[in-house]
């Protein structure tokens, strides 16, 4: 079965950098894409952006280009979001999601990024 | 991008339908036929309910459809069941080959 697991909770102060993993298992890594989302505390989803685990390609949110980059290691079947120059606003949960070419089918369990001083 | 508008919140009896309506613009919504829905419970993870507007993946029930004309797209749940309770977002693909999430709708199996 498809399963995303996601590393554990994050505490930063604002300026730091956090980089959090998605391990993909059940499926070829390599024939889907991946998508990150981040939902603040109360608040809707947001889409942060997607890579492709075939060539590495991505496609960022306008919002966050420039502080975030989103990798993938085929040879762990992992994907990474690395998210620096982090603020306030910075705090949610993030999702790492399976990109089924429209929509995100499976989605991970979600891993909750606190920044604070 | 903006976020897709959604109505906050939407109740029903048992049994009945309801609808929850996603407007966006023909850079998103009216632009592609790739709308989905998604059900998200208190403390977890969405999960996908619907997918290219009107598709529904293997397990979910055939109580949920999906529409959409020209820049609306909207989930009816017919038969409501207690279950069903929650948050729905849609979202949809958008221009330049990214994507963009609705408000949020809260709902309530009176």
């Amino acid at each position: 079965q498809v399963q995303l697991v996601q590393s554990g909770a994050e505490v930063k102060k604002p300026g730091a950098s956090v980089k959090v993993s998605c391990k993909a298992s059940g499926y070829i890594f390599t024939s889907y894409g991946i998508s990150w989302v981040r939902q603040a505390p109360g608040q809707g989803l947001e889409w942060i952006g997607w890579i492709s685990a075939y060539d590495g390609s991505t496609n960022y949110a306008q919002k966050l280009q420039g502080r975030v980059t989103l990798t993938t290691d085929t040879s762990t079947s992992t994907a990474y979001m690395d998210l620096r120059s982090l603020r306030s606003d910075d705090t949610a949960v993030y999702y790492c999601a399976r990109e089924g070419g429209s929509h995100q089918d499976y989605w991970g369990q979600g891993t909750l990024v606190t920044v604070s001083s | 991008q903006s976020a897709l508008t959604q109505p906050r919140s939407v109740s029903g009896s048992p049994g009945q339908s309801v609808t929850i309506s996603c407007t966006g613009t023909s850079s998103d919504v009216g632009g592609y036929n790739y709308v989905s829905w998604y059900q998200q419970h208190p403390g977890k993870a969405p999960k996908l309910m619907i997918f290219d507007v009107t598709e529904r993946p293997s397990g979910v029930p055939d109580r949920f459809s999906g529409s959409k004309s020209g820049n609306t797209a909207s989930l009816t749940i017919s038969g409501l069941q207690a279950e069903d309770e929650g948050d729905y977002y849609c979202c949809s693909f958008a221009d330049s080959y990214t994507y963009v999430f609705g408000t949020g709708t809260k709902v309530t199996v009176l």
